[in-house]
């Protein structure tokens, strides 16, 4: 059964940092291509960053360009997303999603989400 | 980037009625080098990620009932609900993957209710 484990969200303040992780079961982690979206509250869907199978090529969307890295460790089929300079705008459940078909871009599977608020 | 927009933003159907949902992109999201749509439908529960129901525009993933279905081409899309049952209430999100990173985008939702 396919996996995807979120965790590392929480309060922090304006300008703090947090790392998220979303650790991968279930299917051929090195193979496949993963993103994170946010879902800020009773917002819709935003697409935040891209990371490759093998890691080598990433991308981000011009809102957390700067301020988040992606990165991923094959040996333990996990995922992360440094966060800095957190703004209150970045307060949102932030979900990894495992693309379908590698080199092509939507979701088949998707973490419950970690809950990132940002906040004094 | 390319701009996704569902219509309407919310939708109340009675049960066992037809619900159809729109999503117009900005520019066609038809590949020429394979004639596919390079469009997704999701579905959303409250306090539940996405859920997969539509991909290349028509193609049902696998365990999603058959009363849902995708059309469409180019710039226009529809999802449609035959027959509405009570678990269906959720928001529903159209996806473009035409365009590839950096650039993926969502429509803004679609809620859907019993009337």
């Amino acid at each position: 059964e396919v996996q995807l484990v979120e965790s590392g969200g929480g309060l922090v303040q304006p300008g703090g940092s947090l790392r998220l992780s979303c650790v991968a079961s279930g299917f051929t982690f090195r193979s496949y291509e993963i993103n994170w979206v946010r879902q800020a509250p009773g917002k819709g869907l935003e697409w935040l960053s891209y990371i490759s199978s093998s890691g080598s090529t990433i991308y981000y969307s011009d809102s957390v360009k700067g301020r988040f890295t992606i990165s991923r460790d094959i040996a333990k089929n996990s995922l992360y997303l440094q966060m800095n300079s957190l703004r209150a705008e970045d307060t949102a459940v932030y979900y990894c999603a495992k693309v379908a078909v590698p080199g092509f871009y939507y979701f088949d599977y998707w973490g419950q989400g970690t809950l990132v608020t940002v906040s004094s | 980037d390319i701009v996704m927009t569902q219509s309407p933003d919310s939708l109340a159907v009675s049960l066992g009625e037809r619900a159809t949902i729109n999503c117009k992109s900005s520019q066609s999201v038809l590949h020429s080098s394979n004639n596919k749509n390079y469009l997704a439908w999701y579905q959303q529960k409250p306090g539940q990620p996405p859920k997969l129901l539509i991909y290349w525009a028509s193609t049902r993933e696998s365990g999603v009932p058959d009363r849902f279905s995708g059309s469409g081409s180019g710039t226009d899309f529809t999802l449609t609900i035959s027959s509405l049952q009570a678990e269906d209430v959720a928001v529903y999100y159209c996806q473009q993957y035409y365009s590839t990173p950096p650039t993926l985008t969502f429509g803004q939702g679609t809620r859907l209710e019993i009337k």
